[in-house]
């Protein structure tokens, strides 16, 4: 079974600070973990994944394979970072297409 | 280039009464979804369609079921609808494999009285 858990329902930073939301994972094969965001009356969309190891937005993540977990971080949080953030696992191989996701982070930048 | 389209974008229903949400896609793309989000829950699978012809169920299949009446289109029909299956209901489509992104369409917000 996968499983992946976003332990803040809720994160609130300030404009200029560093954000960091938390994604853990469990899978017992070799995973590939995404990140995708919702902005306010927007359809969700794919922010980042784990093997293009792009910066995207400033964003960036690092799968750490020991912890199983894959944060998602970002140096300098701007107001227009305010999203609901889902972290979100694939299972290699065979016929598993499905995206199991999180529950969510909603992360609110403060001016 | 539209990406994934869904409609009615709102919907109210009481209970018992039954709809099709419908979804299609302009990507070429083998793979199609139904997802359900609820505040706290994330998004949650209900059915998908790995390639035109198939369809399996996900988390949470019970009181839905799905057509794949093309490779460009995946229904959703709700035959008696609950006031738990109130929800924002998402479409996603997406290449084949475990490693691809999915596109998802704009939803659709149901409430069920």
């Amino acid at each position: 079974a996968q499983r992946v858990t976003q332990p803040e329902k809720l994160l609130s930073v300030f404009k200029g600070a560093p954000v960091e939301l938390k994604c853990n994972y469990s899978y017992s094969g070799s995973p590939e973990l995404f990140w995708y965001v919702q902005y306010s009356r927007q359809r969700l969309q794919l922010l980042l994944r784990h093997i293009s190891r792009e910066s995207i937005k400033g964003f960036t993540a690092d799968l750490n394979k020991g912890e199983t977990s894959f944060h998602l971080k970002k140096p300098f949080a701007q107001e227009e970072d305010s999203a609901m953030y889902y972290c979100a696992l694939s299972g290699s191989g065979g016929s598993n297409y499905k995206l199991t996701f999180g529950k969510g982070t909603l992360l609110t930048v403060n001016p | 280039n539209a990406g994934v389209t869904q409609t009615p974008k709102f919907q109210v229903l009481k209970t018992g009464q039954s709809m099709t949400l419908q979804c299609a896609q302009d990507m070429n793309h083998n793979s199609m979804y139904w997802y359900r989000q609820d505040p706290g829950m994330g998004l949650r699978l209900i059915y998908y369609s790995a390639s035109e012809g198939t369809t399996d169920k996900g988390e949470v299949p019970n009181g839905y079921n799905v057509s794949r009446l093309n490779k460009r289109e995946f229904s959703l029909r709700l035959e008696s609808a609950a006031p738990s299956q109130t929800s924002v209901y998402f479409c996603a489509s997406s290449e084949s494999g475990w490693l691809y992104e999915q596109y998802f369409g704009p939803g659709t917000r149901l409430t069920v009285t």
